[in-house]
């Protein structure tokens, strides 16, 4: 039971350029989270999903997009990198929304260049 | 969703109780207290939650006051591996699932 895995660990982008992270669960779960953590700061969430073929803007959507094909996927997708868009992402997935804990991966480290 | 508020830094030694407080004043009667820690820039780990009645598991209690204006978080023997940054969040019972971290408490545990 590996529960959330992240694909890369870390990656280093020009600006302009695209990259997708892949993020992966083994339990199941219908709800999962894509969150960035800034130097210092807590987390922000960026998209979430309630289930298969569904996604939702969170608080810092903008130049992101996500999908969920398939329920134990979760991709987040950068079409034009930014420097501002440098941070660890963080993947996460829960059983429901509100009363059951979010686990989380280990993040992706992402430089913009 | 309520704002908390932590102190940014505390110390323990180890193997004594590390008791965190939050603040959150004005917390509604329907929002739950979460406690979260990110150790050394890992993934955040869920530890507990609670409504209204202190809350015991195998890794922390939760006491939280009469009135919901504040709760404390207990570690009973804090031990070195517990040095982390520990968020304390409330929520909503209907929201959309998102979690609000504020800048936590990063705990200290000392030999």
């Amino acid at each position: 039971n590996a529960g959330v895995t992240q694909t890369p660990k870390f990656r280093v982008l020009k600006t302009g350029q695209s990259m997708t992270l892949l993020c992966a669960q083994d339990m199941n779960h219908e709800y999962m989270y894509w969150y960035r953590q800034d130097p210092g700061m807590g987390l922000r969430l960026i998209h979430y999903s309630v289930g298969e073929g569904t996604t939702a803007k969170g608080e810092v959507p903008d130049g992101y997009n996500v999908s969920r094909l398939k329920k134990q996927n979760f991709l987040l997708g950068l079409e034009s990198a930014a420097p501002s868009q440098t941070s660890v992402y963080f993947c996460a997935s829960s059983y429901d929304l509100v009363y059951y804990e979010q686990y989380f991966g280990p993040g992706t480290r992402l430089t913009v260049t | 969703d309520a704002k908390t508020t932590q102190p940014p830094s505390m110390d323990c030694a180890e193997g004594r109780a590390a008791n965190l407080p939050c603040n959150h004043s004005t917390i509604s009667g329907n929002e739950y207290v979460y406690w979260y820690r990110q150790i050394h820039s890992q993934g955040p780990q869920y530890i507990i939650h609670g409504l209204k009645n202190n809350e015991t598991n195998e890794m922390a209690s939760l006491i939280i006051t009469e009135d919901r204006k504040s709760s404390t978080l207990i570690l009973p023997h804090a031990t070195l591996r517990d040095t982390a940054v520990y968020y304390c969040i409330v929520r909503v019972g209907t929201d959309t699932g998102k979690l609000i971290f504020g800048q936590g408490t990063t705990l200290q545990v000392k030999p």
